[in-house]
């Protein structure tokens, strides 16, 4: 599976868009671009994934580049509760193989 | 619905100990997966599950380490005298049967918050 490089933490104020970058230089033409996230004592959370279109659900909008060497999670209006840290993970798809977390970008999201 | 549940959620044990953590399913979920997460640290894969098979153990730290899911429901992870690098929480998550276009979602549990003393 293909490495990730995220920023180690970022701020956002509340109400405003949080736009967290990662870059997947070297994914495969057959791995997908997942965000998971991490709330303060709790166990991941599934957020969104991604081939090579853009996608949107209720929780947030994933952009991937045309070259898919990187991709940016969007969330809209970011509250109190969005503060955590969030994890891209490239790999190919399937539900036998596990999740490569690396360090993840912490998203303080503030009053 | 209910989702996936672990047990206990918080265990200290002195040096030499050995452990169990148990982690229940979703139920209907196939896939099971263990990791362990230390302080500051993301998540890292242990072992996985395809109903009562364990089909990769490649992560398992140390042959102290051994999971177990004998009817491919409910899994038991247990560390044989446990060591002070053996503290961190340890995730549980299961998967459905694997869909069309990549959706294998895993579904994480609380985690169980091992300290060795």
């Amino acid at each position: 599976d293909a490495k990730t490089t995220q920023p180690t933490s970022m701020d956002c104020a509340e109400g405003r868009a949080a736009n967290l970058p990662c870059n997947h230089s070297t994914i495969s033409g057959n791995e997908y671009v997942y965000w998971y996230r991490q709330i303060h004592s709790q166990g991941p959370q599934y957020i969104i994934h991604g081939l090579k279109n853009n996608e949107t659900n209720e929780m947030a909008s994933l952009i991937i580049t045309e070259d898919r060497k990187s991709s940016t999670l969007i969330l809209p209006h970011a509250t109190l509760r969005d503060t955590a840290v969030y994890y891209c993970i490239v790999r190919v798809s399937g539900n036998t193989g596990k999740l490569i977390f690396g360090q993840g970008t912490t998203l303080q999201v503030k009053p | 619905g209910a989702g996936v549940s672990q047990s206990p959620r918080y265990k200290v044990a002195k040096r030499g100990q050995d452990v169990a953590l148990r982690c229940d399913p979703i139920s209907g979920h196939v896939s099971l997966f263990w990791y362990q997460q230390a302080l500051g640290q993301g998540p890292e894969f242990l072992t996985y599950f395809q109903n009562e098979a364990q089909l990769d153990k490649s992560g398992l730290p140390s042959d102290r380490f051994f999971a177990e899911r004998p009817e491919g429901s409910v899994s038991t992870l247990k560390i044989q005298r446990t060591q002070q690098e053996d503290s961190a929480v340890y995730l549980c998550a299961s998967s459905p049967p694997e869909e069309r276009g990549g959706n294998n979602e895993q579904f994480f549990g609380p985690g169980t918050r091992l300290t060795v003393l």
